[in-house]
């Protein structure tokens, strides 16, 4: 079946230093979108990306879509302490049916 | 607006039990999804809806019916409840598909 690999699983990163998570599909997307979820929350949409070779900021954010449109990624800069929490890629194989990558879980050392 | 309400929030069920779990939408959304959360799975898609009228299944939709009478509604049914059905679920809607989805936050089934 169609499905979206993230890594990493977990990621502990003191306060400040950068933070990346990466997704993968075996198959073309036709788009992928990134989601924030708080510990006990829901998620929340962050972003959509579309094109091939696709680069998006949000303030200390920065989003990826490979030029195969096969695999993107999510940046943080400098990260604080209100980063903390899950974050999901979901891909979208050309139908409504999106899928979601495991997560990266990220906490923060302060 | 107050967005993608779910309920009830909490549930306890006994083994073949049956239930709805309720979604509404008040932002005339065409398309709604319900997805199930476990931990270190992620969220798995059970059921989408692309307008009223008009379902299909998703990753995991074994156990579950779902139906779309109106834009605003989406109940999702449990129709005899099973242990691994415990779960988080997660109704979310979408106006198009150039945006993200709004997530409901969440129903908290246990099913002993």
């Amino acid at each position: 079946g169609q499905q979206v690999m993230q890594i990493p699983q977990y990621q502990h990163v003191q306060e400040g230093e950068d933070f990346t998570t990466y997704c993968n599909s075996s198959t073309t997307l036709s788009n992928i979108q990134w989601y924030k979820q708080r510990p006990g929350g829901h998620p929340v949409f962050l972003i959509q990306l579309v094109k091939s070779g696709e680069v998006k900021k949000q303030k200390r954010l920065t989003f990826q879509f490979g030029e195969a449109k096969k695999n993107s990624s999510l940046h943080i800069t400098a990260t604080q302490t209100t980063d903390v929490g899950t974050y999901f890629c979901a891909g979208v194989f050309g139908n409504e049916k999106l899928t979601f990558g495991t997560g990266t879980r990220l906490t923060i050392i302060p | 607006n107050a967005g993608v309400t779910q309920t009830p929030k909490f549930q306890v069920l006994k083994t073949g039990q049956s239930m709805t779990l309720q979604c509404a939408q008040d932002m005339n959304h065409e398309y709604m999804s319900w997805y199930r959360q476990d931990p270190g799975m992620g969220l798995r898609l059970i059921h989408y809806s692309v307008g009223a009228g008009i379902t299909d299944q998703g990753e995991v939709p074994n156990g579950y019916n779902v139906s779309r009478s109106t834009t605003e509604d989406f109940p999702l049914r449990l129709l005899s409840a099973a242990p691994s059905q415990t779960s988080v679920y997660f109704c979310a809607s979408r106006t198009g598909q150039s945006y993200g989805y709004t997530f409901g936050s969440g129903t908290r089934l246990t099913v002993v």
